[in-house]
């Protein structure tokens, strides 16, 4: 089975840089997916790592140690739009986290 | 239309009424998800569908039924449901199992 960990809740300042963590356990890894949820829409691809090491797309990198079955998503340059949940998702299946609220402030 | 479109966007029923939901897809997907989405819980695995099949059922009540009459195609029928089964409904798509997942925008429904 699966078991994907991240905090519920962070609160960043709009300008700074966050990083949202997720750690799991999964009986069969092909990669690990980071997705945006802004409230009541669906969520949206963000990034997707199977090998070890940083993806950067623009303002969003996403990382991943498989040994130690972990990741984080880094928000850069951070705006008020990035206000949403960041969810994590990995196995065969395709099983997500609870995901992180983010709240950005002024 | 692109992309996966789900109808309608907002549903209330009562708990004797019968009820579907559609999802469609217009990227050549071989792959199609019903998730359910409740308040401060995970998005929950309900049903996958491989080619038209059905290739898994997470221990989903058989008040919810899918159906998948093609590839692009996917429906959520539902009746007798519960107060608890409100929640957001979401339908996904993908090329194939292992890769990630399109969503549609999702159906808010309401058991009353």
């Amino acid at each position: 089975g699966q078991n994907i960990d991240q905090p519920t809740e962070m609160t960043a300042t709009e300008g700074a840089i966050v990083q949202i963590n997720c750690t799991y356990q999964t009986s069969g890894f092909n990669g690990l997916f980071w997705y945006q949820q802004h409230a009541g829409e669906a969520p949206t691809f963000l990034s997707y790592n199977v090998l070890d090491g940083l993806e950067e797309k623009g303002r969003f990198s996403s990382f991943l140690s498989r040994s130690k079955g972990y990741s984080y998503l880094l928000l850069k340059e951070l705006q008020m739009k990035d206000s949403a949940s960041y969810l994590c998702a990995v196995g065969n299946m395709l099983t997500f986290g609870g995901g992180t609220r983010l709240m950005v402030k002024p | 239309e692109t992309g996966v479109t789900q109808t309608p966007r907002h549903l209330v029923m009562g708990m004797t009424n019968k009820k579907s939901l559609k999802c469609e897809q217009h990227l050549g997907h071989n792959a199609m998800y019903w998730y359910k989405q409740s308040a401060k819980k995970p998005l929950e695995l309900m049903f996958v569908y491989s080619l038209e099949e059905r290739v898994e059922n997470n221990s989903v009540p058989s008040r919810f039924s899918p159906e998948c009459p093609n590839s692009s195609h996917l429906f959520l029928h539902l009746h007798t449901l519960q107060p608890e089964d409100s929640a957001l409904y979401l339908c996904a798509s993908s090329q194939d199992r292992a890769e990630g997942r399109t969503f549609g925008s999702g159906t808010r429904l309401t058991v009353v």
